[in-house]
């Protein structure tokens, strides 16, 4: 493993399906961040994690869970999907100093 | 409240010509400040960063990117462009004692050959 992998890379959903999106990291970074990246809107926070066992909403968190047992992953689950989780979803890791946030290459996911 | 503001939506530039992609912030001191690019289905990478110190910080690829304090700007540029550039660009901001970034809503370059 190199950096950040996220899976899968893409999925499609049928709606009120439960799915984990999985996030794992190499960099042994604290903080952890899932975002989503829709046309028009950017990237808007779901959860973040400044470290492990420790989690945060961030401006979209309705409809998803976090969990951070260890350093290393943060998977984020959609309890029962719906067609407005359709969305390019991307991990994000920091080491806090600086604050800058390192992306892994996201995942894809289509709920119909 | 902070907020980050990419003025331009889509950029079209021809190759060779330089580039000007703007980033305006609002918050009363100084914050980090970050420019990022997304290549199409791809994720995003950190370009350049300002902390302190000389307001003109270099990056990668060639880019360069300004803080005005006087302006709350932080305009990344580029004297010539590569077809290679056409991507995404994000303008981000921390702006207090945490670790979370505000984003601008990107600016999307085409370039012309």
């Amino acid at each position: 493993i190199a950096g950040i992998t996220q899976a899968p890379t893409s999925q499609i959903l049928a709606a009120g399906r439960r799915m984990t999106l999985r996030c794992t990291q190499d960099m042994r970074h604290n903080a952890m961040y899932w975002y989503r990246q829709d046309l028009g809107l950017g990237l808007r926070l779901i959860h973040y994690s400044n470290t492990a066992g420790t989690t945060g909403k961030g401006e979209v968190p309705d409809g998803y869970s976090v969990s951070r047992a260890n350093t290393d992953d943060f998977p984020l689950t959609l309890a029962s999907a719906v067609p407005s989780q359709t969305s390019v979803y991307f991990c994000a890791t920091s080491s806090g100093r600086g604050y800058e946030q390192f992306f892994g290459p996201g995942t894809r996911l289509t709920v119909l | 409240a902070q907020s980050v503001t990419q003025p331009d939506i889509h950029i079209t530039v021809s190759e060779g010509a330089s580039l000007e992609l703007r980033c305006n912030y609002s918050y009363g001191a100084t914050p980090y400040l970050f420019w990022y690019v997304q290549s199409p289905g791809q994720g995003l990478q950190l370009l350049l960063k300002y902390f302190s110190g000389d307001t003109l910080v270099q990056g990668i690829k060639g880019f360069e990117a300004e803080f005005k304090r006087s302006q709350s700007s932080f305009n990344l540029r580029k004297p010539s462009v590569h077809w290679s550039d056409a991507a995404e660009y994000f303008c981000a901001v921390n702006a207090g004692n945490n670790r979370k970034l505000i984003w601008g809503l990107g600016t999307s370059l085409a370039v012309n050959p």
